[in-house]
C-alpha cells in the first residue's frame, strides 16, 4: 500500500463545478503539500499545511491530522486549472517529501 | 536567477553512456532535492543535501547513481552506464532549509531519454 493515497486518479469537470480532491496518508508527517503540475511539466507548489485550512484565490486546502486526511478544493473551476494535482507528504524531520500518484484534472468549458 | 534552473532540459542518450544533470537552486537555499519522474509513474525521492551535513541518498536507486553538491550551491546528478529505465524526468528542487515548514521550489526538469 502507498503510504500517499489520492482520489480520484482521474477527474473531468464542467467549467464552474465545485472540484475535490482527496489526499489519505499512513506516517506521521510534519508537513503536507499540495502542488500542482501543468502539461508542459512545470511543478508548482500551491499550499504547504500542517493543521487546518487556507485559501488561496479559487483554492483552498484543508488538512485533519487526526484522520490523516486532505482535501483540495476549487471552486467555479476554469480550463486553465487543468493539470495534474499531486499531494506529497514530509515524514517528521526528514526533508524529502514522499508523493502521491497524482489526480489529472480536465475542466471543459 | 530568480528560480531553479535545470539543465540540460532535454537528454537524449544511449545505453551504457555516463550521463550528468546539474540544477542550480535559488540563491540562499540550503536544502537541494533531486526527484525523478518516470513515464505514468508518480514522483520518486533520490537524493537531498542540507548544508554541510552528509546528504541522504536513500532513494537512489543504484549504485549507477551519484550526486555532489559543490559550494553549498551547484548539484550535479550523475548516471552511469545509464539504462532505458533511467529514462525519466529528473526534477530539482530547493528550499531555505529542510525544515518540516519549508516550501520546495521546483525546476522545470531535466527529461532524459535512453536509447
Amino acid at each position: 500500500k502507498n503510504e500517499v493515497e489520492q482520489s480520484p486518479q482521474n477527474l473531468t469537470a464542467q467549467e464552474g463545478e465545485f472540484i475535490t480532491i482527496n489526499c489519505s496518508y499512513s506516517v506521521g508527517i510534519s508537513a503536507l503539500h499540495w502542488l500542482q503540475q501543468h502539461p508542459g511539466g512545470g511543478i508548482v507548489s500551491l499550499f504547504m499545511l500542517s493543521s487546518g485550512k487556507k485559501k488561496h484565490g479559487r483554492l483552498i486546502a484543508t488538512i485533519n491530522i487526526q484522520e490523516k486526511h486532505s482535501s483540495l478544493h476549487i471552486t467555479a473551476s476554469h480550463p486553465r486549472d487543468s493539470a495534474v494535482y499531486i499531494c506529497a507528504v514530509r515524514r517528521g524531520s526528514q526533508g524529502n517529501l514522499i508523493f502521491g500518484k497524482g489526480t489529472k484534472l480536465s475542466v471543459k468549458p | 536567477g530568480a528560480g531553479v534552473s535545470q539543465s540540460p532540459s532535454n537528454k537524449v542518450t544511449e545505453k551504457g553512456k555516463d550521463v550528468e544533470l546539474r540544477c542550480d537552486p535559488i540563491s540562499g537555499h540550503t536544502a537541494l532535492y533531486w526527484y525523478r519522474q518516470s513515464l505514468g509513474q508518480g514522483l520518486e525521492f533520490l537524493i537531498y543535501f542540507q548544508g554541510n551535513s552528509a546528504p541522504d541518498k536513500s532513494g537512489l536507486p543504484s549504485d549507477r547513481f551519484s550526486a555532489e553538491r559543490t559550494g553549498g550551491s551547484v548539484s550535479t546528478l550523475t548516471i552511469q552506464r545509464t539504462q532505458q529505465e533511467d529514462s525519466a524526468v529528473y526534477l530539482c528542487a530547493s528550499s531555505p532549509t529542510s525544515g518540516g515548514q519549508n516550501i520546495q521550489y521546483f525546476g522545470a526538469g531535466t527529461r532524459l531519454s535512453v536509447l
